[in-house]
């Protein structure tokens, strides 16, 4: 079973527009990371949050994290075409050795 | 650097026959793990090596079988194929124990008929 699970399925914007998608967990974590994954290719690591962390940024990337509420947000502010793509939350799940990612958020970005 | 690489690219089976998927991790990374994506789905964990040595596994049948060489290289081996184990097989290395950033290959796509 997955841990996470993205909230939109999918989105669609355009280009310019601010992309917001949620991530909520079951168990607890040490981390959370979110990636991105081209057309079936293999996923890229976009940031890594600590538990201990609220809010990490990265270029035009913000991510937040509420322990309490077991939930993480991914923004992507001015959004471009080249940003269409899955994106993943994948969690730890308190262990280390096991990675559960969630089933993705599916970007679509028009020019 | 290379980043991680496998291989093959992409392969059919047919039911009922064995395959070894073949996994070279980024220079300097330690440990390996194997998922298995499913068309419309986030990739689920099969197994993490560390060192050598089995850190964890998934819910993924005993056909499912995996290890780790000397030169940290991985091979993961199904048995009795299924159609369902058509799917896209990524393999991600990180420099210490799982948790953390992991970097994907380009992935192997199997397909069972």
């Amino acid at each position: 079973s997955q841990q996470g699970e993205e909230d939109p399925q999918a989105l669609s914007i355009q280009e310019g527009e601010n992309a917001t998608m949620n991530c909520s967990y079951k168990t607890s974590i040490n981390n959370l990371q979110w990636y991105r994954q081209n057309s079936g290719r293999g996923l890229v690591h976009l940031i890594l949050i600590r538990s201990n962390e609220r809010e990490k940024h990265s270029g035009r990337l913000r991510v937040t994290l509420d322990t309490s509420k077991k939930s993480s947000s991914l923004l992507i502010t001015a959004s471009r075409a080249a940003d269409t793509a899955s994106y993943f939350c994948a969690t730890d799940a308190g262990g280390g050795f096991k990675t559960i990612f969630g089933a993705g958020t599916r970007l679509f970005v028009k020019a | 650097d290379a980043g991680v690489t496998q291989s093959p690219t992409h392969l059919i089976k047919t039911r009922g026959q064995h395959v070894t998927l073949r996994c070279s991790p980024i220079s300097g990374h330690k440990s390996v793990s194997w998922y298995q994506q499913v068309l419309g789905q986030g990739p689920q964990f099969i197994f993490q090596y560390y060192e050598k040595e089995e850190r964890g596994r998934g819910n993924f049948p005993d056909r499912f079988s995996a290890r780790q060489f000397p030169n940290y290289s991985s091979e993961l081996n199904v048995n009795a194929l299924l159609l369902g184990d058509s799917a896209l097989y990524l393999c991600a290395s990180s420099q210490d124990r799982g948790g953390e950033t992991q970097y994907f290959g380009p992935g192997t796509r199997l397909l069972v008929l």
